[in-house]
């Protein structure tokens, strides 16, 4: 069975600071994790996504996660925050078998103060 | 780009009623998603259809049913909505390779 658990349901930092937004998974076949963000009163969008190529993943609007076996962690960082980054944050997980099914963690709202 | 449209962005209905959210796909994609998002629970699958006429439930599909007669559209259906049936509804598409889904809008359900 796989899951996602996302530490923290509310993260907030001022503008210019390290955005770091944690997630960690289990499965039991090997991965693929993503991100998706998403805006008030809008669908979720794909920021990034690991399928087993890079461990460290570069994805849209500066952000960037790295992929970590041994921690079976997926954490999302972004070095300087930006006002426009307030949003809600999903972390997710597929088996590569799996048909494309998502199983999301519960998702970590960003605030940025500027 | 893929284009997920969904039918109504909101939605108001009353106890009782049958209520059929309708997902639009523009890319010719077999594999089409329904979920629920709701506060401190992240997105949680209904159902999901791997084509036409295909169809397995989710995590959480009681209450709920859904019908793919074109490949394109993927409908949710709440046979009697009830009001812990008020939530977000999302429909999703993915890519042939199934690595990236691809998500409508959402509609905000009420059910009074």
């Amino acid at each position: 069975a796989q899951s996602v658990t996302q530490l923290g349901s509310h993260v907030s930092v001022s503008e210019g600071a390290l955005v770091l937004l944690r997630c960690n998974y289990s499965s039991s076949v090997p991965p693929y994790l993503f991100w998706y963000v998403q805006y008030p009163n809008q669908g979720l969008q794909l920021l990034l996504k690991y399928t087993s190529a890079a461990t460290l993943v570069k994805g849209i609007n500066g952000f960037e996660a790295e992929f970590k076996k041994s921690e079976t962690s997926f954490h999302l960082t972004k070095p300087s925050a930006h006002m426009s980054d307030a949003a809600e944050y999903f972390c997710a997980v597929s088996g590569s078998n799996q048909g494309g099914k998502l199983i999301f963690g519960q998702g970590t709202e960003l605030s940025v103060k500027p | 780009d893929v284009k997920v449209t969904q039918s109504s962005r909101y939605l108001v209905k009353r106890t009782g009623e049958k209520v059929f959210l309708e997902c639009v796909q523009d890319m010719d994609h077999e594999n089409m998603f329904w979920y629920r998002q709701d506060p401190g629970l992240g997105l949680r699958l209904i159902y999901f259809s791997y084509d036409v006429k295909m169809k397995e439930k989710g995590d959480i599909p009681e209450g709920y049913s859904v019908s793919r007669e074109k490949k394109e559209r993927f409908s949710l259906i709440l046979e009697s909505a009830s009001t812990n049936q008020t939530s977000m509804y999302l429909c999703a598409t993915n890519s042939p390779s199934g690595e990236t889904q691809y998500f409508g809008p959402g509609t905000r359900l009420l059910v009074l």
